[in-house]
């Protein structure tokens, strides 16, 4: 079954560095997703990106906070210069044209120390 | 906008017992609603969904939730609890049947299954 690959599994970076979290989504999906998910907390939408550009984003999307497409496989979020705060499990997801559900990946936990 | 509460936290239940988990939803609009499951150091796995048409959904794993607009309710249930059904739960609303909407999470129940 097709799976949406997400790397590292776990990272630890120390406040003010930047991070890129690294998702492969499914191959002949379309739409694609970040939701991260604060530990003992709701799993929150960030951001969705459709045709190499953001169609919607959540307050927490901050300028902190990007996407790239940088080829035809990987989906990237970038953060800027982190804070204690960003430590979460952030996951990817894709989906195709019908709203079947999404894929998630496994997430990213990152630790900022 | 649209919301999600999972009443408790945690369940605990027997092998072999029933399963029920509660999922309540606001919105405005009719909802999409859906229940994943998240299994220790794993994704998110959709477990079933409820777009439109029958109510009474039937998901993986024995797993079934019925739709009760009246109540704005979309309780998961399984008849008999296993103990690979250990892990945490997710209900889900979505307004939107479009490719890029977005999903709006409650806080999760963790289902405890013990022999």
């Amino acid at each position: 079954e097709p799976e949406v690959t997400q790397t590292p599994s776990h990272q630890v970076t120390q406040m003010g560095q930047e991070v890129i979290l690294r998702c492969v989504p499914i191959s002949n999906h379309l739409y694609f997703y970040w939701y991260r998910q604060i530990l003992g907390q709701k799993v929150e939408f960030l951001v969705s990106f459709y045709n190499n550009e953001i169609s919607e984003k959540s307050e927490i999307f901050d300028d902190q906070f990007s996407v790239e497409r940088p080829d035809g496989s990987n989906f990237t979020l970038k953060i800027r210069s982190t804070k204690l705060e960003d430590s979460a499990m952030y996951f990817c997801a894709s989906s195709d044209t019908g709203f079947y559900g999404y894929t998630f990946g496994s997430g990213t936990r990152l630790t900022v120390v | 906008a649209q919301s999600v509460t999972q009443l408790g936290s945690h369940v605990s239940v027997s092998e072999g017992a029933l399963v029920l988990l509660r999922c309540n939803y606001s919105s405005s609009v009719p909802p999409y609603l859906f229940w994943y499951v998240q299994y220790p150091n794993q994704g998110l796995q959709l477990l079933l969904k409820y777009t439109t048409g029958a109510t009474l959904v039937k998901g993986i794993n024995g797993f079934e939730a019925e739709f009760k607009k009246s109540e704005t309710s979309f309780h998961l249930t399984k008849p008999s609890a296993h103990m690979s059904d250990a892990a945490e739960y997710f209900c889900a609303v979505s307004l939107s049947n479009s490719g890029y909407s977005t999903l709006t999470f409650g806080k999760g129940t963790m289902l405890l299954v013990s022999p």
